[in-house]
């Protein structure tokens, strides 16, 4: 079975900093997708980035962008000049093919010092 | 406006209640899910419904009944819950089939808290 793990259950970075976050998966299917989703204290699940298995470049958005090294299984999350609100819960999800439904891990708080 | 509307945000009920949550969908999205999300646990699905039809049930207490009139519209129906189905429920939805399947958008959930 497919999983998903967030080492690091909290993090902190300086407003202006730069952070990296870590997940790695575990799965035997060569077709799948990533995500990362951000949960600030309004609860709701706000997709962050994803990425395509099929794809070497890794996404970017914004200041969002991706490490994703398919042999390693590890797909991190870079976030660039930090801001206050950043400050959120962020969970690494994957998705097998078109058709899976998603796997999330358990999640990583991240903490944003003015 | 979020897309997807979760109602009540927060509920507390007793174990002998009856209660249920809704959520509706603004996106036109043909798939709609359940998850429950517990203290430092990943998120668990719990049912998934596309076109209407349940294509998921992730072996989920009969406590919890899904209901999905229409694409547009989820219930979940609960009685007689236990103190450890205490959690944040959190309801989602996107596109599936074709060449692209959208990645799944969140409400807010419900904050649930059984007595």
């Amino acid at each position: 079975a497919q999983t998903v793990t967030q080492s690091q259950p909290e993090m902190s970075v300086q407003e202006a900093e730069t952070v990296t976050l870590s997940c790695t998966y575990d799965t035997s299917e060569s077709d799948y997708y990533l995500f990362w989703y951000k949960q600030p204290p309004s609860r709701q699940m706000i997709l962050v980035i994803r990425q395509e298995a099929y794809k070497q470049q890794n996404a970017t958005e914004n200041r969002f962008s991706v490490n994703f090294q398919k042999a390693a299984k590890s797909f991190s999350l870079k976030i660039s000049d930090s801001q206050l609100g950043d400050a959120a819960m962020y969970f690494c999800a994957y998705r097998e093919g078109s058709q899976g439904n998603l796997i999330f891990g358990k999640g990583t708080k991240l903490s944003v010092k003015p | 406006e979020t897309g997807v509307t979760q109602t009540p945000r927060h509920l507390v009920m007793g174990m002998t209640n009856k209660k249920s949550l809704k959520c509706e969908q603004h996106l036109g999205h043909n798939a709609m899910y359940w998850y429950k999300q517990s203290a430092k646990k990943p998120l668990e699905l719990m049912f998934v419904y596309n076109f209407k039809e349940q294509t998921e049930n992730n072996s989920v207490p009969s406590r919890f009944s899904p209901e999905c009139p229409n694409s547009s519209h989820l219930f979940l129906h609960l009685h007689t819950l236990q103190p450890e189905d205490s959690a944040l429920y959190l309801c989602a939805s996107s596109q599936e089939g074709g060449l692209y399947n959208s990645p799944l958008h969140f409400g807010n959930g419900t904050r649930l808290t059984v007595t």
